[in-house]
């Protein structure tokens, strides 16, 4: 039972570039969020996801994209990456309300 | 929407002292309030949490109260150790079509001296 993972864990990419994080899960939860972790602001959400197939909006969502096409899989996707994006990026998933597990994060730093 | 403020942003204390880590937040229909420690290049993992129909919950070490009339809720760790060092956050979320959306506070770097 490997819990909420990410992949990739480190990233550097060049201003405009795209790339597409993924999180996965393996305790059949039905929601899954992504949040970015930035000094002194703690974790903000970009986008989440209620079951396969729904996404919604989060606190801070533009420049992001998500897609949730299986239940296990919930996916980020930068367009055309900025110096803003740089961040640490954290998924969780969660049993509907219930206790939020977070993914061991992925380090983006954009030049 | 939903604002949490977090105070102090830094505390340091000597082992087997205690800590208090203070949040507020805005929103009267939030009933649920995590408290997650992050270590150096970890994940945030929970803690403690509790719900608005409980005022106080402990356990060991760790207690959290509410305050639902102020909106504020507060961490408490007794006999602190060097291994608690880390941030502490603390988060809200409604209920509802909230979808157990979270929202955090800025974080406390928690850090005790032996």
């Amino acid at each position: 039972n490997a819990g909420v993972t990410q992949t990739p864990k480190f990233r550097v990419l060049k201003t405009g570039q795209s790339m597409t994080l993924l999180c996965a899960q393996d305790m059949n939860h039905e929601y899954m969020y992504w949040y970015r972790q930035d000094p002194g602001m703690g974790l903000r959400l970009i986008h989440y996801s209620v079951g396969e197939g729904t996404t919604a909006k989060g606190e801070v969502p533009d420049g992001y994209n998500v897609s949730r096409l299986k239940k296990q899989n919930f996916l980020l996707g930068l367009e055309s990456a900025a110096p803003s994006q740089t961040s640490v990026y954290f998924c969780a998933s969660s049993y509907r309300e219930k206790t939020q597990y977070f993914g061991p994060g992925t380090r983006l730093l954009v030049l | 929407g939903e604002n949490v403020e977090q105070h102090p942003s830094t505390l340091s204390v000597q082992e087997g002292d205690s800590a208090v880590i203070k949040c507020t937040y805005s929103d009267s229909a939030s009933n649920y309030f995590p408290w997650y420690k992050q270590e150096l290049g970890k994940r945030p993992q929970l803690i403690i949490d509790i719900r608005s129909n409980v005022g106080e919950k402990k356990d060991q070490r760790i207690a959290v109260t509410l305050n639902k009339t102020a909106k504020h809720f507060s961490l408490h760790i007794t006999e602190t150790q060097p291994e608690d060092s880390a941030v502490y956050f603390c988060a809200a979320s409604a209920g509802g079509t909230s979808y157990g959306k979270l929202t955090f506070g800025q974080g406390t770097i928690l850090t005790v001296h032996p």
